[in-house]
């Protein structure tokens, strides 16, 4: 079974100054999918970033990139130019890659960013 | 991006009558849609992967005949609480199995027991 971890319940941030977000995962599979996604105070989950782990390149959309290293199986989220509104719970996701049927999300504890004006 | 609609946002009930949920695809066709129950200030609960077409698999601890998960189309998938009782009472999302594999998400719908 898989098991995503997120060691900080809670982080802060200046507005206009980057964070970083941890996340660990533990698996046996090679072909599979990270994610991140963002819950406002609206709760609507919002995909936020995807990265497939047969590539070795970071996945980046704007202010937001990723640091993934499979061999320590490590997928961090970095927020640049942080702003009010990336206020939100963070959630770090894996799902395992089976083809047209598709496959659950396993997702971790989740990281409460306030962004502070 | 692809957009998931959830029905109601909000709905109150009386303890030991049935709700149902409404879910969504509004801009692609999703063969697999998923149930999560979430509490508050704690992560999404798997509660069942439905098919289209198909029966619903549950989740270890899910009670089939209180959850019931319809998904007769690849646009819309009902989850009807039966017999609903305070414990019932949460935050229920679903979401869409969109393009590459990614999943999209309802807005949830608050259920309160009373």
């Amino acid at each position: 079974a898989q098991t995503v971890t997120q060691s900080q319940p809670e982080m802060s941030v200046q507005e206009a100054e980057t964070v970083t977000l941890s996340c660990t995962y533990d698996t046996s599979e090679s072909n599979y999918y990270l994610f991140w996604y963002k819950q406002p105070p609206s709760r609507q989950m919002i995909l936020v970033i995807r990265q497939e782990a047969y590539k070795q390149q970071n996945a980046t959309e704007n202010r937001f990139s990723v640091n993934f290293q499979k061999a320590a199986k490590s997928f961090s989220l970095k927020i640049s130019d942080s702003q009010l509104g990336d206020t939100a719970m963070y959630f770090c996701a894996f799902m395992k890659h089976v083809g047209t049927s598709g496959s659950r999300l396993t997702f971790g504890e989740g990281t409460q960013l306030t962004v502070n004006p | 991006g692809a957009v998931v609609s959830q029905h109601p946002s909000r709905v109150i009930c009386k303890s030991g009558t049935s709700v149902k949920i409404e879910c969504r695809s509004l801009d692609f066709q999703a063969t697999t849609m998923f149930w999560y129950r979430q509490f508050p200030k704690q992560s999404l609960m798997l509660m069942a992967t439905s098919n289209e077409g198909s029966k619903a698999t549950y989740e270890q601890g899910v009670e089939k005949d209180k959850f019931l998960i319809n998904h007769a189309s690849l646009t819309l998938s009902t989850l009807t609480v039966t017999s609903a009782h305070p414990e019932d009472s949460s935050f229920y999302i679903c979401s869409g199995r969109g393009g590459a594999d990614t999943q999209y998400f309802g807005p949830g719908t608050r259920l309160t027991v009373l």
